[in-house]
């Protein structure tokens, strides 16, 4: 059973990097599939971030991409996200999730998913 | 940027039936994907590929897609079917490929 964890600091500072790990058990992320990273503020709809294949190849979230660096560490089966510059509206549940895709480069719809951790920006 | 449009709500009596809409600009083009999601619950993927239902998910939920409109349709519904929907896509059509979701749909058992 594919299993994913995210983890981090629950609380960041403004203007600083919020960064978040999720451990990915139950499948090798080196054999196939997107890993992405979606958010969700308190009481509103879903966010994509970004995704990442295992070759390090990533797409990422128009209004968000010049803040965000999304890698991947096949080594310990995990992949992870940085989100810079944050303020009080990064406030969110961020989830992590296994993204199937189809050739020659299309990601997909997400199939597994983490519990999502809190992350919370305030002084 | 591509932009997916659902009502904010729907509410059905038990047994009956709820369809919840997707709108997009030929929206039927592309691969939907439907997720249902409980107060404090990740997401679970309901409906995949516009029809196409994961393992586990009752029969009683389907999905179409056609010109500028999905749909999610949950058939005899249940008091534990009370959740929030939300649709999804892949745009490639930009300079900025990305996933879309849809701003949310929150079914309310009468």
């Amino acid at each position: 059973q594919v299993q994913l964890q995210e983890s981090g600091p629950g609380l960041v500072k403004p203007s600083e990097t919020l960064s978040l790990t999720c451990a990915v058990s139950g499948y090798s992320i080196s054999s196939g599939y997107y890993w992405g990273w979606i958010r969700q503020p308190p009481g509103k709809g879903l966010e994509w971030i970004g995704s990442i294949y295992h070759s390090g190849s990533t797409y990422y979230n128009p209004s968000l991409k010049s803040r965000v660096t999304i890698s991947v560490d096949t080594s310990k089966n995990q992949f992870s996200l940085k989100l810079s510059s944050v303020t009080a509206a990064d406030t969110a549940v961020y989830y992590c999730a296994r993204q199937r895709w189809e050739p020659p480069d299309s990601p997909l719809n997400f199939d597994y998913w983490g519990q999502g951790t809190l992350v919370t920006v305030s002084s | 940027s591509y932009v997916l449009t659902q009502p904010p709500s729907v509410s059905v009596a038990p047994g009956q039936t709820a369809r919840i809409t997707c709108g997009g600009n030929n929206i039927g083009s592309k691969s939907v994907h439907w997720y249902q999601q409980k107060p404090g619950q990740a997401p679970v993927l309901v409906v995949y590929d516009d029809s196409d239902r994961p393992s586990g998910i009752p029969e009683r939920f389907s999905g179409s897609n056609s010109g500028n409109t999905a749909t999610l349709t949950i058939s005899r519904v249940e008091a534990g079917d009370e959740a929030d929907y939300y649709c999804q896509v892949w745009d490639s059509s930009s300079d900025h490929p990305n996933v879309v979701f849809g701003g949310g749909t929150k079914l309310t058992v009468l």
